[in-house]
């Protein structure tokens, strides 16, 4: 079965670091970028950034350029979001996608990680 | 603030048609990117509904259509049924951000 398999949901303080991860299956994950959307408490999607898994290059949404990392393994099909300070308006429900070749659509996504972040 | 705009909510009778607009700028839509279409229903993922303006992925009813013109695009759902009921998210590439742009999201009431 082809799907993207997110990690579980996260309880931090502000200031924490924190790693999520998207493993994918089921196709060859290193041909297709994997973006990563965040979907605020009652908000709508926002585009993050995204990553080639075939060498980790990422780029980045230029509002959340400096706050997150965004990464891949393709040794073990897994890409990854990263913070290394965490801040309250964190909190949120962190998608990622497949995106398809090289249109700017997503056909795949994970069911989401939600990450709550308060002291 | 969404860098394509949608009503925040439309409402139908079962059977009826509704359409949802998607207003862009001329860094995206009106740039000539294609637009596509995700339902959402809360607590699972995210699905494509259409891609390239009116393509549908296969499985997905041919009761949901697509159509763009100028700097805008719409979302047709006819003959509404109960399990339409979701969020639907517009989505293109913006030339300014370098990457995509959603719609701030419209909720579907059958």
């Amino acid at each position: 079965e082809v799907q993207l398999e997110q990690s579980g949901a996260e309880v931090k303080k502000p200031g924490e670091s924190l790693r999520i991860s998207c493993k994918g299956s089921g196709y060859n994950f290193a041909s297709h970028w994997i973006t990563w959307v965040r979907q605020m408490p009652g908000k709508g999607l926002e585009w993050m950034g995204r990553t080639d898994p075939h060498d980790s290059y990422a780029s980045y949404n230029p509002s959340f350029q400096g706050h997150v990392a965004i990464s891949a393994d393709k040794s073990i099909n897994t890409a990854y979001l990263q913070w290394s300070s965490l801040k309250a308006s964190d909190t949120a429900i962190y998608y990622c996608a497949r995106q398809s070749g090289t249109y700017w659509y997503f056909d795949l996504w994970g069911r989401g990680t939600l990450v709550t972040v308060s002291s | 603030q969404s860098v394509l705009t949608q009503p925040p909510s439309v409402s139908g009778a079962p059977g009826q048609r509704v359409t949802i607009s998607c207003t862009g700028s001329s860094s995206n839509i009106g740039a000539n990117s294609d637009v596509h279409w995700y339902q959402h229903l809360p607590g699972t993922a995210p699905k494509l509904l259409l891609y390239n303006n009116n393509n549908r992925p296969s499985g997905v009813p041919d009761r949901f259509s697509g159509s763009k013109s100028g700097s805008s695009a719409s979302l047709a759902i006819t003959g509404l049924q109960p399990e339409d009921e979701a969020d639907y998210y517009c989505q293109s590439y913006d030339r300014s951000l370098g990457g995509a742009a959603f719609g701030g999201g419209t909720k579907v009431t059958v």
